[in-house]
């Protein structure tokens, strides 16, 4: 049972326009978003989040929206730079108190091209 | 964010025969660290939490016994594979999260080629 969901395999974009990565939920009781980037090879750097008492967060290039009522939420990046080809990675999470898990998507490659 | 790093990055060992694989946080005392594994073009799938002191929570279709996890100090858990099957070979990749906080900050990833 896929919780979280990236239907968007791969995405090429053109550099200096607008990245949009989309990913959707199931569970509803979860209360945090998290989008991760991953290099090849290396583990996934964290990049921003929102809480579910939000619906937008944004810090500097990267701005992610939260539709609590469509399950939905995207990260938008702006100006999309070659160097932001990655795969990216939505995750959500439950608060647990001492103990939060994430529960990730399938990722999305993105490709920033010149 | 924290600074999380893993050794060895890279090993090979022969079917059989069983691999340790430690996840150090360098820069503050996590209070959980979870491992995880990711097979190529799929998702990062939690095997474990590990907490320092206790014993590691498995997911669900992990054998514990298999996949051996020690968090002695608060800044080092190890993840032992034992009796290394080709099909364990996959990328590792180990997480730290301080107390309270949703954030993971994940360490380099150690790639395992089991022959």
């Amino acid at each position: 049972d896929q919780q979280v969901k990236q239907n968007s395999p791969s995405l090429s974009v053109q550099e200096g326009r607008i990245s949009i990565l989309n990913c959707d939920y199931t569970n509803s009781m979860f209360d945090y978003f998290l989008w991760y980037k991953k290099y090849p090879a290396e583990g996934p750097t964290f990049l921003i989040s929102i809480s579910s008492i939000k619906d937008k967060n944004e810090d500097g290039r990267f701005t992610v929206f939260l539709n609590k009522s469509a399950k939905h939420l995207s990260l938008h990046i702006v100006p999309s730079q070659p160097g932001d080809s990655a795969v990216y990675f939505c995750a959500a999470s439950v608060f647990r108190g001492t103990a939060s898990k994430l529960t990730f998507g399938t990722g999305t490659r993105l490709q920033v091209t010149l | 964010g924290a600074v999380v790093s893993q050794h060895p990055s890279w090993v090979i060992c022969k079917s059989g025969t069983s691999v340790k694989i430690e996840c150090r946080s360098l820069d503050f005392q996590a209070t959980t660290m979870f491992w995880y594994r990711q097979f190529p073009k799929q998702s990062l799938m939690l095997m474990a939490t590990s907490n320092e002191g206790s014993k590691a929570t498995y997911e669900q279709g992990v054998e514990k016994d298999k996949f051996l996890i020690n968090h002695a100090s608060l800044t080092l858990s190890t993840l032992t594979v034992t009796s290394a099957h080709p099909e364990d070979s996959s990328f590792y990749i180990c997480s730290e999260q301080l107390a309270g906080a949703y954030e993971q900050y994940f360490g380099p990833g150690t790639r395992l080629t089991v022959t």
